[in-house]
C-alpha cells in the first residue's frame, strides 16, 4: 500500500521550459490536491480535484495546469517555468474534500534557473 | 490571502520545557486539522477537531478548538528531540482546507 505517490523527486528546469508533475493514490480517494510549500507560507493550494472529473483552482493557480486522468492520477503542469515557481511541491489526497484527513506524497522538490 | 494565520513562526525550546503554537481564523471554521512536518518531510495528519470547545489529547499533545470554531492551539508538554519539525493547522471555512504558516519547532538537547 503505497499511499500516494509522487514523480519525480527532484527536478532543474530553466526558464521557459515545461513538464508535468505525476502524483497517483491507491486509496481510492476521491479529492486530490497539488499544494507548494514556500519558506515563510506554509502550503498553499494551486489547484483541486473534489472527484473524478472535476478540477478547481485554489489559492496560487496561476502559471500552472491540471488533469484528473483518473480517480488515481492527478498531474501538475508548467507550461513555461519561471525562477519564482521555484519551490516544493506537494500532492496530497482525501477521502472526502473539506472533511477528511489529507494524506501527502514525498514531494517534489523544484529549481527553475 | 492567508485565510488562517499562525503563530508563531519559530520557536526553540529547551529539552523538557514546554510548547504551544497558535491558529487563527477570521471566519468560522467548520472543522480544524493539525498536521507534523518532520525536516526534509512531507505534512502527517495529527487529529482533526470538529466541535466548539473541543479538547483531544495524544500522549503529551493537547489540542483545543475555541468556543467559536475560529481559533486553535496545540501544545506539547514537556518537549523532545523528537517534537523537532514544523507543525501546521488547516482550517476549513468551508468545503476546502486552508493551511496556516506553520510553526517550526526546534528542541535544544
Amino acid at each position: 500500500n503505497a499511499g500516494v505517490t509522487q514523480t519525480p523527486k527532484f527536478q532543474v528546469l530553466k526558464t521557459g521550459q515545461s513538464m508535468t508533475l505525476q502524483c497517483a493514490q491507491d486509496m481510492n480517494h476521491n479529492s486530490m490536491y497539488w499544494y507548494r510549500q514556500d519558506p515563510g507560507m506554509g502550503l498553499r493550494l494551486i489547484y483541486y480535484s473534489a472527484s473524478e472529473g472535476t478540477t478547481d483552482k485554489g489559492e496560487v493557480p496561476n502559471g500552472y495546469n491540471v488533469s484528473r486522468l483518473n480517480k488515481r492520477e492527478f498531474s501538475l503542469r508548467l507550461e513555461s517555468a519561471a525562477p519564482s515557481q521555484t519551490s516544493v511541491y506537494f500532492c496530497a489526497s482525501s477521502l472526502r474534500q473539506g472533511v477528511t484527513e489529507a494524506f501527502f506524497g514525498q514531494g517534489t522538490r523544484l529549481t527553475v534557473v | 490571502g492567508q485565510q488562517v494565520m499562525q503563530i508563531p513562526q519559530y520557536q526553540h525550546v529547551q529539552e523538557g520545557e514546554d510548547f504551544t503554537t497558535y491558529c487563527n481564523s477570521s471566519t468560522t471554521l467548520s472543522n480544524i486539522q493539525w498536521y507534523k512536518q518532520r525536516p526534509g518531510g512531507h505534512p502527517v495528519f495529527l487529529i482533526q477537531l470538529v466541535k466548539s470547545g473541543e479538547v483531544k489529547k495524544q500522549k503529551r499533545l493537547t489540542f483545543q478548538f475555541g468556543e467559536a470554531k475560529k481559533n486553535s492551539s496545540l501544545h506539547i508538554t514537556a518537549t523532545q528531540t523528537t517534537d523537532v519539525g514544523t507543525y501546521f493547522c488547516a482550517g476549513a471555512p468551508g468545503n476546502q482546507f486552508y493551511f496556516g504558516t506553520g510553526t517550526s519547532l526546534t528542541v535544544i538537547p
